[in-house]
């Protein structure tokens, strides 16, 4: 079945450590997406992808970084440098990046001890 | 700024009633909605969009309403049932743009058995 794979789905982190979440996808969509959900909020854009090797900056992309290495994966590492990491994490993705649906994985459950 | 809002942070509806959603925006740009349905530690799923060249899209017992004087849409679900029970977010997006989706911060729908 196709789909969006996040991993992992839970994961507990020491302050001052990074860590990776991954995100995979057999959808074969171009554009994929980092969003970030705090309780009471709405989804909020970390980074972005249209293509293969290329990223960009979402609204609040500050202590995070990505790669697009490959078109069917999007891993996000949450460094030290992020101040509120304790989160829900959520990886979409798209066929393109004009009007088209965003289709989301299952999220990922981030806690900083 | 919070240019997609949802002013009713929770909705409690009878099963079989209508369940009537509301969302507000801001930014006359947008030109795509979309609602998205999110049970808790799982990813939103698509329900249902809309474009701004349209004022009704209806799918099963789904209907959303686009009012574009009023920078106003909202989702109706009739009849409504306890499996209905989730977070509602309303998106929006703009055309020409990076299709970055712009999320309203969900209303909880409680369906009463």
């Amino acid at each position: 079945d196709g789909g969006i794979t996040q991993s992992p789905k839970y994961l507990f982190r020491k302050e001052g450590q990074n860590v990776t979440l991954s995100c995979e996808q057999n959808l074969n969509h171009d554009a994929m997406y980092w969003y970030r959900q705090d309780p009471g909020q709405g989804l909020r854009l970390i980074y972005y992808s249209q293509i293969v090797n290329d990223f960009q900056k979402g609204d609040i992309a500050e202590g995070y970084s990505v790669s697009r290495e490959k078109k069917e994966s999007f891993p996000l590492t949450v460094t030290s440098a992020q101040k509120n990491p304790t989160a829900f994490y959520l990886c979409a993705s798209s066929k393109g990046f004009s009007g088209n649906t965003i289709y989301f994985g299952e999220g990922s459950w981030l806690t900083v001890v | 700024d919070q240019q997609v809002k949802q002013n009713s942070p929770s909705l409690s509806v009878q099963e079989g009633r209508i369940s009537i959603l509301n969302c507000d925006y801001t930014n006359s740009m947008f030109d795509y909605f979309l609602w998205y349905k999110k049970y808790p530690a799982e990813g939103p799923t698509f329900l249902i969009s809309i474009s701004s060249i349209k004022d009704k899209n209806e799918d099963g017992r789904f209907t959303v309403f686009l009012n574009k004087s009023a920078k106003h849409l909202s989702l109706h679900i009739v009849p409504s049932q306890p499996g209905d029970s989730a977070v509602y977010f309303c998106a929006a997006s703009v055309a020409g743009s990076a299709r970055q989706l712009t999320f309203g911060s969900g209303t909880q729908l409680t369906v009463l058995p």
